[in-house]
């Protein structure tokens, strides 16, 4: 079946690196995506990476995929109060078909 | 360069009564996505066009949901008796097939709540 979990909280000092996991169990899985979802905002996508790599880095993200464990990270440098906001972790069979979410992740940060 | 755009933003309807949410994706975009976010949930996959065709509707939770798509732009999804548990945010997502589809514009979503 296609499943993909999330804690759902994370709290994290200000300038510390934030790290959110991610584990799924389609192993067909094609594309895996992070994306964010601010008060008030719509859902916007962070950042993706194929499942025949295992990172990809962007600025102050950097995505970890360990196809064997089926875990997804991602990690964010230096977390800033803007990095407030519910992080989703998903899933998609191909570019174009449905992508199959995770519950979210709501990452806070402390001053 | 519209993004996509959803009407109503919010919707509050008796228990019972029909309504229908609609979706304007962004111009040229070829695939449209429903989901739908309940409290405190992920999103839940509910139907695809391609065109005016939806080959994966296997997300729709009842035969009261249905959704239609025409002139290969704007959808509407219609929920039908409405009950409590159809309560959620109605999320719409637009992607450009030819370009490779692989990112989804979601637009800002219909409340709907259901008393």
């Amino acid at each position: 079946g296609e499943d993909v979990e999330q804690s759902l909280f994370l709290s994290v000092r200000e300038g510390d690196s934030s790290v959110i996991n991610c584990t799924y169990t389609d192993s067909s899985s094609t594309y895996l995506y992070w994306y964010k979802q601010e008060p008030g905002a719509g859902l916007q996508l962070l950042t993706y990476i194929f499942s025949n790599m295992d990172m990809k880095q962007d600025q102050r993200l950097t995505v970890l995929l360990n196809k064997k464990d089926k875990h997804l990270s991602l990690r964010i440098a230096d977390t800033q109060t803007g990095d407030s906001a519910i992080y989703f972790c998903a899933e998609s069979k191909s570019s174009a078909s449905k992508i199959i979410f995770g519950s979210g992740t709501r990452l806070s940060i402390r001053p | 360069g519209a993004g996509v755009s959803q009407s109503p933003s919010n919707k509050v309807t008796e228990k019972g009564k029909d309504v229908e949410l609609r979706c304007d994706p962004i111009s040229g975009h070829t695939a449209l996505y429903w989901y739908r976010q309940s409290l405190g949930q992920g999103l839940e996959f509910l139907i695809y066009f391609q065109g005016n065709s939806a080959p994966d509707k296997s997300g729709l939770p009842s035969d009261r949901f249905s959704a239609e798509r025409t002139g290969g732009s704007v959808s509407t999804l219609t929920i039908q008796r409405t009950q409590q548990e159809d309560s959620a945010v109605y999320l719409c997502a637009s992607s450009d097939r030819l370009a490779g589809g692989l990112e989804q514009y979601f637009g800002p979503g219909t409340r709907l709540t259901v008393t």
